[in-house]
């Protein structure tokens, strides 16, 4: 069966702290897997994406994330949070004909 | 270049009347996905449509939900005879295929009252 756990509902960071959303699949096939970042009353856009070319995948916005297959992990960080940062985020893994979406993390940048 | 777009942005309307939510997917994508996000709620796969083939409608939750896509372009959901339930965002996404990055909407925000 095909599963993606975002580990934290909500994420509390202090401005120009680095930021850890944190996120486990589980598939039988070798899937693509994304973050999206959901601004309030806006539709997702895409942060970055893995489609097995590299391990570590740069984003928009200095996100990264690491595709670790033996932890089946797809964790995003950033160096330095920014106030803008503050949004909901999704992982995302779609193996074949499925889309399937994280429950999301709530990132909150304090001042 | 144009991203989605999805019209109505607000939809208020009384239980029990039928509503049509439009998507106009990026120019070329053959994938077009609908997600229903209830308030702090992750997004609740609908319909799929790929190309021609038949679409995926394993999400919809009950036979007063149905979508159409025609000429390949421009989606239509429709819901009647609409529950309070229903109140939510409804996202569309369209994408180049299975697999690749999905480009969405800002959402019709729908309440029934």
């Amino acid at each position: 069966a095909q599963s993606v756990t975002q580990l934290d509902s909500h994420v509390s960071v202090s401005e120009g702290t680095p930021v850890l959303l944190r996120c486990n699949y589980s598939s039988s096939y070798s899937p693509s897997l994304f973050w999206y970042v959901q601004h309030p009353n806006k539709g997702l856009q895409l942060l970055l994406k893995y489609t097995s070319a590299a391990t570590l995948v740069k984003g928009i916005n200095g996100f990264e994330a690491e595709f670790k297959k033996s932890e089946t992990s797809f964790h995003l960080t950033k160096p330095s949070a920014h106030m803008s940062d503050a949004a909901e985020y999704f992982c995302v893994v779609t193996p074949p004909f499925k889309t399937i979406f994280g429950a999301g993390t709530r990132l909150f940048v304090k001042a | 270049g144009a991203g989605v777009s999805q019209s109505p942005s607000n939809k208020v309307t009384e239980k029990g009347k039928d509503v049509e939510l439009r998507c106009d997917p990026i120019s070329g994508h053959t994938a077009l996905y609908w997600y229903r996000q209830s308030l702090g709620q992750g997004l609740e796969f609908l319909i799929y449509f790929q190309g021609n083939s038949a679409p995926d409608k394993s999400g919809l939750p009950s036979d007063r939900f149905s979508a159409e896509r025609t000429g390949g372009s421009v989606s239509t959901l429709t819901i009647q005879r609409t529950q309070q339930e229903d109140s939510a965002v409804y996202l569309c996404a369209s994408s180049s295929g299975h697999g690749k990055p999905q480009h969405f909407g800002d959402g019709t925000r729908l309440s029934i009252l």
